[in-house]
Parts: structure tokens; C-alpha cells; sequence
């Protein structure tokens, strides 16, 4: 299976930049997705493809990579974008990293 | 609009079977692939297998032996089927609609969700 490691916890404060990364323990290729879970709530898709914007979701989320290294951006960094991140990748069966909770200060 | 529902007990006693249905609306089952993906609480998402659009399916191959995902499609529901539970199949159970493999994939809707509990 290929795994998905992301850092567990970032802090930022309002109206910052905030990049969120997540490594591939193999190449998939541009075949990575991003999603955001607030609690209580299930996944919801921001980025597919790494780097393209899914359907309503607000401009100040951007993705890029491919093969092994990617990151999600979020700028600027809004109060309700208090939620943990979660990469997906479907290259190979599907797997997902553990998340990076984003506190905002 | 595209929905999709659980439905299912919310506990089950361990060595017995899970078993859940998706019931979707606003799309068809024969245009798009359904997959599960559960959760366990404070932890990342587990996908656990696939019904493609055109009837195949496809398992994690973790759960495999224990894991049957079927459809009825006249009824625009998906079923998921595991036998031989254990506390640490207990975690929140989602049904998605799937875009599929490379890079148009994603699972792009979400059920609400059906919390499981694996206890006696």
C-alpha cells in the first residue's frame, strides 16, 4: 500500500499563509486529493488531481506536486478554517495519510 | 442534488456480521462507482472497497477476506457486507460517491455517515 505521511498539528493566525504537506512513500503521479473535516462532519473535497480546485470551494485553497512530494495552500488562513487536512491518494488503491490538524490562533 | 445515506445497526457484537446500505440519490449507480471508506474516531479515513459503475467490485486487500460490497440498482442502493468484527472495526462508516483512479479521482460526496460500535 502506499503510504501517506502529513505533520500531525500547525498554529497560524488569521489572514497568514498556511502550506500543508504530505509525502507519498511512491510516486503517484498527479493523482492526489485534499480534503477538509471539521468535527462532527464528514470529509469534504477541496483539491483533486493536486492541484485543481474542486467546485465551490473558495480560491484561497491552491494544491501543487506531483510524484512523491505535495502540498495544500491555504491563503489567506481564515478562522473558519479551523479543521484537520487530509491527503488521498488514488494512484494505487486508494489510502489516506492520518491528517494535519490546523488551529487557527 | 447528489445524496447518499447509511443506514444500518450501530452496534454489533464482536465475531458477529456488519451490515450497512447506501441508499444514493441524484445520480446513477451505472454512471458512477460507490465506495466505503470508514474512520475510526481521532484517526484518518480507511477505504474499504469499491462498487464500480459497471458492476465489477474491488476490496482493500487488509479486509478482503472478510469484505462483500454488492447493488441493487433498481432500488439505487449499494450494500456492504463484513463479517467477523472486532473492537477495532468500530469507527464511523461512509459512504462516497468515487470518481475513480489517477487523477480525476477523489471521492467528491459523502453520506453523513453510521457510527459503528464493536462491543458485547
Amino acid at each position: 500500500d502506499t503510504v501517506l505521511t502529513q505533520s500531525p498539528a500547525l498554529a497560524v493566525s488569521p489572514g497568514e499563509r498556511v502550506t500543508i504537506s504530505c509525502r507519498a512513500s511512491e510516486s503517484v503521479s498527479t493523482g492526489m486529493h485534499w480534503y477538509q473535516q471539521k468535527p462532527g462532519q464528514q470529509p469534504k473535497l477541496l483539491i483533486y488531481g493536486a492541484s485543481n480546485l474542486e467546485s465551490g470551494v473558495p480560491a484561497r485553497f491552491s494544491g501543487s506536486g506531483s510524484g512523491t512530494d505535495f502540498t495544500l495552500t491555504i491563503d489567506p488562513v481564515e478562522a473558519d478554517d479551523t479543521a484537520t487536512y487530509f491527503c488521498q491518494q488514488s494512484w494505487n488503491d486508494p489510502t489516506f495519510g492520518s491528517g494535519t490538524k490546523l488551529e487557527i490562533k | 442534488q447528489v445524496q447518499l445515506k447509511e443506514s444500518g445497526p450501530g452496534l454489533v457484537q464482536p465475531s458477529e456480521t456488519l451490515s450497512l446500505t447506501c441508499t444514493v440519490s441524484g445520480f446513477s449507480l451505472t454512471s458512477y462507482s460507490v465506495s466505503w471508506v470508514r474512520q475510526p474516531s481521532g484517526k484518518g479515513p480507511e477505504w474499504m472497497g469499491r462498487m464500480w459503475y459497471d458492476g465489477d467490485t474491488a476490496y482493500n486487500s487488509a479486509l478482503k477476506s472478510r469484505l462483500s460490497i454488492s447493488r441493487d440498482t433498481s432500488k439505487n442502493q449499494v450494500f456492504l457486507k463484513m463479517n467477523s468484527l472486532q473492537t477495532d472495526d468500530t469507527g464511523t462508516y461512509y459512504c462516497t460517491r468515487d470518481r475513480g483512479l489517477w487523477v480525476s479521482g477523489g471521492f467528491d460526496y459523502w453520506g453523513q455517515g453510521v457510527m459503528v460500535t464493536v462491543s458485547s
